[in-house]
């Protein structure tokens, strides 16, 4: 079954500096893989994706991600952390073989906390 | 363009009453999705739709939890009776049907119900 795991329930960074949420999958065949950002009483916000291609991907808000695909994992990342991203990042997985079929299966999410 | 719709944001009912929410997903957008997220969890697949049709719920508890989307644009997803574990946000979502854009999900802003 295809799966993620985010390793960290929470990421502590000053602001300025480089941060990195890590994400881990298992999934059979070509990973279809998903950065969403979920702000306080709201629903969640679609950052970046990873069908094929470069193995650096870049999405909103100056995210980007890197797939690697012999360490199976798929860290967001973002050169100078701003407070406003502190929320929480949900990693997650396409499930499903068919174009129709698009299921996603989230990790657990992780916390990014920016300090001032 | 106007973002996904959802309604109530916030419900409070006792166990054993039942409770409907409803969802209107990006106009033109055909694949439409429910997911409840637990508190401290991922969000979790209930069921998705493509125009009309039940393409998943695989994962929706069919003995208390329907869902309906019948003219293939708004939906409403009904729990009767509730139990305490029920208590979650519950998330809709839409995408379009063609091009890459059907791997990106947009999801309001949740129903958080609170089940005593």
């Amino acid at each position: 079954a295809q799966s993620v795991a985010q390793p960290e329930d929470q990421v502590n960074v000053a602001e300025g500096n480089p941060l990195t949420v890590k994400c881990t999958y298992s999934v059979s065949g070509n990973p279809y893989l998903f950065w969403y950002v979920q702000y306080p009483n709201r629903g969640l916000q679609f950052l970046l994706k990873y069908i094929t291609g470069d193995n650096l991907v870049k999405g909103s808000y100056g995210f980007e991600a890197e797939f690697n695909k012999s360490q199976t994992s798929f860290h967001l990342k973002k050169p100078s952390a701003l407070v406003s991203d502190s929320a929480l990042y949900f990693c997650a997985v396409r499930a499903g073989k068919n174009t129709g079929f698009q299921k996603l299966v989230f990790g657990t999410g992780t916390r990014l906390l920016v300090s001032p | 363009e106007a973002g996904v719709a959802q309604s109530p944001r916030y419900k409070i009912i006792e166990k054993r009453q039942s409770v409907a929410f409803w969802c209107n997903p990006i106009s033109g957008h055909a694949t439409l999705y429910w997911y409840q997220q637990i508190l401290g969890q991922g969000p979790k697949l209930l069921i998705q739709f493509q125009n009309n049709g039940v393409v998943d719920d695989s994962q929706l508890p069919k003995d208390r939890f329907s869902a309906e989307r019948l003219k293939g644009v708004d939906s409403t997803l009904k729990i009767q009776p509730a139990k305490l574990e029920d208590s979650a946000v519950y998330l809709c979502a839409s995408s379009p049907l063609g091009g890459l854009a059907v791997y990106e999900q947009y999801f309001g802003p949740g129903t958080r119900l609170t089940v005593t």
